[in-house]
This record gives C-alpha cells, structure tokens and sequence, in this order.
C-alpha cells in the first residue's frame, strides 16, 4: 500500500481562511518534510520536522511520531499559498524520500 | 549561492527517441537525486549518488534509463526509446551528508513524449 498518505487531495479556500493538511505514513519514519511545489515551479523544503511542532511565519507543523501522523497549519491564508503541498518520510539512514500525491490548496481573492 | 541547475527545461519527443537532461548540483553537495514526477503527482525517487557512487537505482527502468556522476559533480540522466510513459517532470535535488532537513531541488526538466 501507499507509504504516504495526504489528505485533502485538494482544496480551494477564501483568502484569510485557515487550512489543515494532513499527513499520515505506514511505517515508522526517520525523518518528515514538507514541500511546497508552485505551479511549474521547484520544490521548496518548509519543514523538516520528524517530531513535535514547529512554527514558521503563517505556517505550523505538528508531527506525532508514534501515530504516525504530520499535520501543516496555513493561517489566514493568502493567494500566494497556492500551489501543491508535499510530505515526505526518510525511513532508516538511507536517505530516501518517499513522497505522497501532495495537497493542491488553491486561495481565492 | 547557485542552487541546483538543470537542463533542458522543456523537452519533447517523438516514441522512440533519446534524450539526456543534465544536472549541476549546489556546490559541495555530496550526494545527488534524480526524482521523476508525472502530472499530480508527487515526485517518485529513480536514483540517488553519493560522490560518484550508485547508491540505490532500484527505481530506475534499467532497460531504458540510465544516470551517470562520473567526477561526483555534475550528473547526466538518459532516456533510451522514450516511451509516452515517461512523460513527466524530472527533478535533480542535491544534499550535503549529515546536514538533516536540507534538500535542495532544481526546476525540473519537464518531458512530454508524443
């Protein structure tokens, strides 16, 4: 079965709204990231956070290791938070990632 | 600091043809990816080197697919008799060994096989 699990597959929000994205993995993860694609553009790395809650600007990330769950917390959303989001898991020390199908968060005027 | 180059942007081929994307690592970086990512999807690994050493192309189509690090620098992904499944976007990420959480990508070459 799918190693990562994202939900929402998608989501369209009003600006200033909140978003929770989720993220569940089947095995026991060494390492989680999220990733912010662009449209057409690169992935960028927000949060490397394999466990606990970590805060950056609007953006908030809670990992809890033994359920095997991430969340990311998009407070008051703004247009330029469109784009695909992506969790990724690091098992073991061998520096993989496994990726999910992403969240496609679209935030409307 | 440069970030992670790639070429060419944009491919487009013909079934049955060759094509070769190039990746310029950030300087330093030991350990180089090659990801493909079809359209919606999330980014699957083919490939990944550290210095000028295969670690694992256990996801690579062997038969078709090649990747090459030579100086453990620049690395060059092939495609051998493109096939319209391989239509999708290739990303090249670099890392530095025991720097956790700091994976860098490029744009991506973005293939489309007619």
């Amino acid at each position: 079965g799918q190693q990562v699990q994202q939900s929402p597959a998608s989501l369209v929000l009003q600006e200033g709204e909140n978003a929770e994205l989720q993220c569940n993995f089947s095995s026991t993860a060494t390492r989680l990231q999220w990733f912010y694609q662009h449209p057409g553009g690169r992935l960028v790395s927000l949060f490397y956070n394999p466990s606990g809650t970590k805060h950056t600007g609007r953006l908030t990330s809670t990992t809890v290791t033994n359920e095997r769950r991430s969340s990311l917390h998009i407070s008051s959303s703004q247009t330029t938070d469109s784009g695909t989001y992506f969790c990724a898991i690091e098992r073991g020390s061998n520096a993989k990632l496994t990726f999910g199908k992403g969240t496609k968060l679209s935030v409307k005027s | 600091e440069a970030g992670v180059t790639q070429s060419p942007r944009y491919a487009v081929l013909q079934e049955g043809q060759a094509v070769s994307f190039w990746c310029d690592p950030i300087s330093g970086h030991d350990t180089l990816y090659w990801y493909q990512q079809p359209r919606d999807q999330g980014p699957q690994l083919l490939v990944y080197f550290r210095d000028e050493a295969v670690i694992d192309n256990s996801q690579l189509p062997s038969d078709r697919f090649s990747a090459v690090r030579p100086k453990g620098t620049n690395s060059t992904l092939k495609i051998q008799s493109a096939k319209q499944g391989d239509t999708a976007t290739y990303l090249c990420a670099s890392s530095l060994t025991g720097v956790t959480g700091q994976l860098y990508f490029g744009e991506g070459s973005k293939l489309t096989v007619l």
